[in-house]
């Protein structure tokens, strides 16, 4: 099992490009999540899914979208990116009950310039 | 609403002598928690998580951490350290449906040959 797959690893952008950032799963689980880490900050829910067809934001979603295409991938779009938006992107997933981990992709490192 | 508090942004111990690692949350309710590590431009691994079962938990690793209801901690300790102990670690909290996660800042722990 390759557990969470994120790609690309790197991506460099200019200001009002956009972008989609992959995820998927093959663990068959429920809920998948989109995070952005930021020095001193920890890691900071953009969006989540808590199951198919369900979507709702986190904490910090202004600025982007997502789309939970199947039970296996969960792809985020940053539509006119910015330099605020510079930072590690991590998607994750998990069964659907509270005592169940995450478990993370290996991110994508995103600079906007 | 819940939130998670890691006393320490950064820990320096030197190899063999013990580390303690701090977490305080704050939940109106019975929370699940999680310790995990993220090693340099690597994801993050699960170290251990408390359920509302023992309140001593042991991980991977030789970490073990002691849910403390009374004092709202979650500390994360290990007898020895070793060298390949030096990475970020993440105190994690539940939300109340078990949906969302939230993360402390994060403590840098530094190994000292």
């Amino acid at each position: 099992n390759a557990g969470v797959t994120q790609t690309p690893k790197f991506q460099v952008l200019k200001t009002g490009q956009s972008m989609t950032l992959q995820c998927a799963q093959d663990m068959n689980h429920n809920s998948m999540y989109w995070y952005r880490q930021d020095p001193g900050m920890g890691l900071r829910l953009i969006y989540y899914s808590a199951s198919e067809g369900t979507t709702d934001k986190g904490e910090v979603p202004n600025g982007y979208n997502v789309s939970r295409l199947n039970k296996r991938e969960f792809s985020l779009r940053l539509e006119s990116a910015a330099p605020s938006q510079t930072s590690v992107y991590f998607c994750a997933s998990r069964m659907v009950y509270s005592t169940y981990e995450q478990y993370f992709g290996p991110g994508t490192r995103l600079t906007v310039t | 609403a819940q939130s998670v508090t890691q006393l320490d942004s950064h820990v320096s111990v030197s190899e063999g002598t013990p580390v303690l690692l701090r977490c305080n949350y704050s939940s109106s309710y019975s929370p699940s928690l999680f310790w995990y590590v993220q090693h340099p431009n690597k994801g993050l691994q699960l170290l251990l998580k408390y359920t509302s079962a023992a309140t001593l938990v042991k991980g991977i690793n030789g970490f073990e951490a002691e849910f403390k209801k009374s004092e709202t901690s979650f500390h994360l300790t290990k007898p020895s350290a070793h060298m390949s102990d030096a990475a970020e670690y993440f105190c994690v909290v539940t939300s109340n449906t078990g949906n969302q996660f939230y993360f402390g800042t994060g403590t840098s722990l530094t190994v000292i040959p």
